[in-house]
């Protein structure tokens, strides 16, 4: 089945700390997306790749950082830096054209104790 | 800046009625709006797109329009289930290929 799948599901950090959230697509799409979700807020864009071995800033990217080695895989690395890590964080895909749909994965809910 | 607002207060509905959820923004004309269902705990899917020069979409239960007059565009569920109990995410073009999401509705449908 195609679909998007993000890894771990729930996510534990102690402060100070790295971690890396994984996001994975078979769906052939060429632009990836990492959001972030807070309670009573809308998704906040953190960074968006268009294109293997591209990436641009979002709105929120302080303290995050991602990589795009291959088309299929998006990890969204959140660094000691990140102030306010505890969030859940949702990647998604499209097939690049503006205004398709996003595809989402599951999320993965970081809780930095 | 672009702002996306929904009514942050619950919509709570009886069965078989029609639900109608709201999207207001400013500060932009964007050539498309979505909506998406977000359940608790997981990842939005997306339910449907208008673009600006369309006035209303439709996909079974679910009617979008969209009225670039007033900024608005309205969600309306016909026939509502309580399967149908889930928060809707108002999207839009936020240019390029960046998409401005809206903090959602919640809306319970009572059997």
């Amino acid at each position: 089945d195609g679909g998007i799948t993000q890894s771990p599901k729930y996510l534990f950090r102690k402060e100070g700390q790295n971690v890396t959230l994984s996001c994975e697509q078979n769906l052939n799409h060429d632009a990836m997306y990492w959001y972030r979700q807070d309670p009573g807020q809308g998704l906040r864009l953190i960074y968006y790749s268009q294109i293997v071995n591209d990436f641009q800033k979002g709105d929120i990217a302080e303290g995050y950082s991602v990589s795009r080695e291959k088309k299929e895989s998006f990890p969204l690395t959140v660094t000691s830096a990140q102030k306010n890590p505890t969030a859940f964080y949702l990647c998604a895909s499209s097939i690049g054209v503006m205004g398709t749909e996003a595809f989402f994965g599951q999320g993965t809910r970081l809780t930095v104790v | 800046s672009q702002k996306i607002e929904q009514n942050s207060e619950a919509l709570n509905i009886q069965e078989g009625k029609t639900a109608t959820l709201t999207c207001n923004y400013t500060n932009y004309s964007p050539a498309y709006l979505q909506w998406y269902r977000q359940d608790p705990g997981r990842g939005p899917v997306f339910l449907l797109l208008i673009r600006e020069n369309e006035k209303e979409k439709r996909k079974e239960r679910l009617k979008v329009t969209f009225d670039t007059t007033l900024k608005q565009s309205l969600f309306h569920i016909t026939a509502s289930q309580p399967a149908d109990s889930a928060t809707y995410l108002c999207a839009l073009d936020g240019g390029g290929f960046k998409t401005i999401f809206g903090a959602g509705t919640r809306l319970f449908v009572k059997a």
